[in-house]
């Protein structure tokens, strides 16, 4: 079955405790991508990764590393978690972005992370 | 820069009225337009897509939108709301010819649809 897994699913943590909150996906996607949503914000993009070791900004990319070793993994990364990173996570891939390819996203089940 | 507008973060109806969630765009180059659903305690799922041609879409569980270029919209609508339609909706564009540090991909805030009994 075609699909994004994200895990942890659920996550309460402390103020500068590293986490890391892994993606995996099993189309052989090139594109994948981070977004946080928060009420009222709708969806924040993170990161984002063309391919195998591409990584480039979002729009929220503050307090958050990513890597792209491998093709089918894009793990997030809180170094240093704040409050403010409180929200749920969703990951996502596309078999591409750009002319030949229309970007529609397959989205993980989202990762709900509370920081206190 | 394009964006995406959607009017309305909550819109209630009735179950068996009609839906209509309404999106703009902004987008320098024909866009591909898209509605995603996010039902409870869920990620979202694809609902309908524009790329080319026909620019009334149909989408799954009976939904359908219409690219309308002179009006940069593309409204979602269903003749008759169901209970299990509640979701939030989101509208997203790809202008698809971007590069250079931008993935060309903008979501809106979404559009959360509740049904009255």
């Amino acid at each position: 079955e075609a699909q994004v897994t994200q895990n942890p699913r659920y996550l309460i943590t402390v103020t500068g405790k590293k986490l890391t909150v892994t993606c995996s996906q099993n189309m052989n996607h090139e594109y994948m991508s981070w977004y946080r949503q928060d009420p009222g914000l709708g969806l924040r993009q993170i990161y984002y990764s063309m391919n195998v070791e591409v990584t480039d900004k979002g729009d929220v990319p503050e307090g958050y590393k990513v890597s792209r070793k491998e093709k089918r993994n894009f793990p997030l990364i809180l170094e240093s978690p704040s409050p403010n990173q409180t929200s749920l996570y969703f990951c996502a891939s596309s078999i591409g972005i750009g002319r030949k390819n229309t970007g529609e996203l397959f989205f993980g089940e989202g990762s709900r992370l509370t920081v206190l | 820069a394009q964006s995406v507008t959607q009017l309305g973060s909550h819109v209630s109806v009735s179950e068996g009225a009609l839906v209509l969630l309404r999106c703009n765009y902004s987008s320098s180059v024909p866009p591909y337009l898209f509605w995603y659903v996010q039902y409870p305690n869920q990620g979202l799922q694809l609902l309908l897509k524009y790329t080319t041609g026909a620019t009334l879409v149909k989408g799954i569980n009976g939904f359908e939108a219409e690219f309308k270029k002179s009006e940069t919209s593309f409204h979602l609508t269903k003749p008759s709301a169901h209970m299990s339609d509640a979701a939030e909706y989101f509208c997203a564009v790809s202008d698809h010819t971007s590069g250079g540090g931008a993935d060309g991909l903008t979501f809106g805030k979404g559009t959360h649809l509740i049904i009255q009994p």
